[in-house]
């Protein structure tokens, strides 16, 4: 089991560029999570999917925030454009089942100057 | 709404017991977690308690719930310098299918 993988594990782009992140949650797992954590806010949820279908985006900051789940074993978050406030780690996270242990990717660590 | 509190920082000293405490708001909650975090890396679970026990014990790990003061708490013994890292308590509510609500995370300092 190679767990999470997420991609690129750093990102630094100028303000206005478009920035994707990617995710593998764990085969098998039906739930996929993004998050973001930084000093100020700690955690928070941005959205996530079940069957690859957005269940819940109440977390997504603005419109410039997007994610889709194509299939089960991929997930992409889009930010565009980018702007400075978003500089951040953003993990995504799987979970089997409804109620199991999430697990977490390394991170993808972006910095927007 | 739904809260999870930590305190920011513990030190202890090799050897010694570390405990991380937690407190929660939602008296709804079904599974509580403990994550850890160390620099540069995702969160990996260490442990979690369902809601109706009161403690659980895995290896120098021991996991309290106090479910009538919301509170839960870590205990780690003989802590080893790598256990510093960051630990977060997290529950899982009812009807929330899986969403796991976070506290800001303990950092925990090992001193040889």
């Amino acid at each position: 089991d190679a767990g999470v993988i997420q991609s690129p594990r750093h990102e630094v782009t100028e303000m206005g560029q478009e920035v994707t992140l990617r995710c593998k949650p764990i085969s098998g797992h039906d739930y996929l999570f993004w998050y973001r954590q930084t000093m100020m806010r700690g955690l928070e949820l941005l959205i996530y999917f079940n069957n690859n279908v957005p269940i819940d985006d109440s977390g997504m900051p603005e419109d410039r925030f997007s994610a889709k789940m194509p299939n089960a074993s991929f997930s992409t978050l889009k930010i565009q454009p980018s702007e400075p406030r978003d500089s951040a780690v953003y993990f995504c996270a799987s979970g089997r089942m409804y109620n199991s242990p999430l697990h977490f990717g390394n991170g993808t660590r972006l910095t927007v100057t | 709404g739904e809260d999870v509190e930590q305190s920011l920082f513990l030190s202890v000293r090799e050897g010694d017991s570390s405990v991380i405490n937690c407190t929660y708001t939602d008296s709804s909650s079904t599974y509580l977690y403990w994550y850890k975090q160390e620099p540069g890396a995702g969160l990996q679970l260490l442990t979690y308690i369902f809601s109706n026990m009161d403690m659980k014990q895995d290896q120098r790990l021991t996991v309290l719930l106090n479910k009538k003061d919301k509170h839960l708490s870590l205990r780690i013994a003989d802590t080893q310098t790598g256990d510093s890292a960051i630990y977060f308590c997290a529950e899982s509510l009812k009807g929330s299918q899986g969403n796991l609500i976070f506290g800001k995370g303990t950092k925990l300092s090992v001193k040889p």
